[in-house]
């Protein structure tokens, strides 16, 4: 199975700041095949971003992926109060789709 | 709107089983592929079965291969988990996940989840 190791474990920031999460795979992952997931605490996770960098229904712009091969990149460009969550990526090109630990974007 | 309500968890002890069901509205439930994800407490995301449309592609993640049965009901728009062998580590909230056009594991709509704690 293509693990995926994101980095860092926890990234500290302030509102309107830039955050810029890296997720690397075990193996090349078609980019087609790549996702960003969202989750704030205590909700349920959202699609962010699929195909590398096609955002989902009704997620704003300051969200962007880019990537390919085995590394793969979620940028915020200016952090909003409500983009504090925890976000995990993932291949879903392979069986089992797997999923990256997790990056904790907090306050500073 | 789409909306994915799971019931059927609980406390079981370990070897136990539980049956897990999802109800779902607000789309074309037989025309979309849908999976089970749990989530441990303070973990991350697993994915743990799918299944197609008209139920003719299932998988399973190896850690529940031989115990989890995934299957659906078109007519009662349900998705169904059901967990034998229940072990400790099968402890967490699941998740029943409705797939994007995407991709059979994009998963775009998720539903609250139930959980199920495996304990003697």
């Amino acid at each position: 199975e293509i693990v995926l190791t994101q980095s860092p474990g926890t990234l500290s920031l302030s509102p309107g700041e830039r955050a810029t999460l890296s997720c690397r795979a075990s193996q090349s992952v078609r980019s087609i095949y790549f996702a960003w997931y969202q989750q704030k605490r205590g909700q349920d996770p959202r699609l962010l971003i699929y195909g590398t960098s096609s955002r989902a229904t009704g997620i704003p712009d300051r969200f962007s992926g880019s990537g390919s091969g085995t590394d793969f990149t979620l940028t915020i460009s200016r952090l909003e109060p409500e983009d504090f969550a925890v976000y995990y990526c993932q291949q879903y090109g392979n069986t089992p789709p797997t999923f990256g630990q997790g990056t904790k974007v907090e306050l500073k | 709107e789409v909306q994915l309500v799971e019931s059927g968890g609980g406390l079981v002890q370990p070897g136990g089983s539980l049956r897990l069901s999802c109800a779902a509205s607000g789309f074309t439930f037989n025309n979309c592929n849908m999976n089970w994800v749990r989530q441990a407490p303070g973990k991350g995301l697993e994915w743990v079965s799918f299944i197609s449309g008209p139920s003719d592609i299932i998988y399973y993640a190896d850690s529940v291969k031989g115990r989890f049965t995934i299957s659906r009901d078109n007519g009662k728009n349900a998705l169904y988990l059901q967990m034998n062998s229940l072990r400790d580590e099968d402890t967490a909230v699941y998740h029943c996940v409705k797939a994007h056009s995407g991709g059979w594991y994009l998963l775009d709509s998720w539903g609250q989840g139930t959980l199920v704690t495996v304990s003697s």
